[in-house]
């Protein structure tokens, strides 16, 4: 079964600090895909940044990075330079695209970005 | 522009009253999804569907229905809603071989008095 667990229910940081927040998958299946995605408090889902199962090279988009550590089933996220807008919760899943592409989530990670 | 549709934004209700939550997309994905989301949970699919007339259950199934008629919409149906049916809503969409991620509706916050 596909798992993804996130064990920081919420984070603080510093405005202009980074942080990372942390995803750990479980998978047998060689072939996935691993996103983060935020909701501020509008409700709303936002795509942030995607990384495949057979990608070597860490994804980045902007502040956004994930750190992949495939050995370890991790997929950490990293927002650099913590801006007051990034203050949300932020979700991690898992996309399984040989079972139609299916999605698993998160319980979600609370950030709280600090002046 | 690309975007996935719900509707009603909020919704408050009865227990026992039949209602219907639409969700429409206008890029073509064949694979379409139902999620709710409850403090401390995370999101969690409800049904989804790979294609039209195809559709399956996802983690928690019971309570709801769905049908998949045509590619763009994907309803929501609750026969009998109950109190703890309140909770906030998704449909998502994405291509069957996606990459990029699901992209979301606005949200359905539904409340069952």
């Amino acid at each position: 079964a596909q798992k993804i667990t996130q064990t920081q229910p919420g984070m603080f940081v510093q405005e202009k600090e980074a942080v990372t927040l942390d995803c750990t998958y479980d998978t047998s299946d060689q072939s996935y895909g691993l996103f983060w995605y935020k909701q501020p408090s509008s409700g709303e889902m936002i795509f942030l940044i995607y990384q495949g199962s057979y990608d070597e090279q860490n994804a980045t988009e902007g502040r956004y990075s994930l750190n992949f550590q495939k050995a370890r089933k991790s997929a950490n996220l990293v927002i650099s330079a913590s801006q007051l807008g990034d203050s949300a919760m932020y979700f991690c899943a898992m996309g399984m695209p040989n079972t139609g592409n299916q999605f698993y989530f998160g319980t979600g990670t609370s950030l709280t970005v600090i002046p | 522009e690309a975007q996935v549709t719900q509707n009603p934004r909020y919704l408050i209700t009865v227990t026992g009253k039949k209602l219907t939550v639409t969700c429409s997309q206008n890029m073509n994905h064949e694979y379409m999804s139902w999620y709710r989301q409850d403090p401390g949970l995370g999101l969690r699919q409800i049904y989804y569907s790979m294609n039209v007339e195809v559709t399956d259950k996802g983690d928690v199934p019971e309570g709801y229905k769905v049908s998949r008629k045509e590619k763009r919409n994907f309803p929501l149906i609750l026969e009998s809603p109950s109190p703890n049916q309140t909770s906030l809503y998704f449909c998502a969409s994405s291509p069957l071989a996606g990459a990029r991620g699901a992209f979301f509706g606005q949200g359905t916050r539904l409340t069952v008095v």
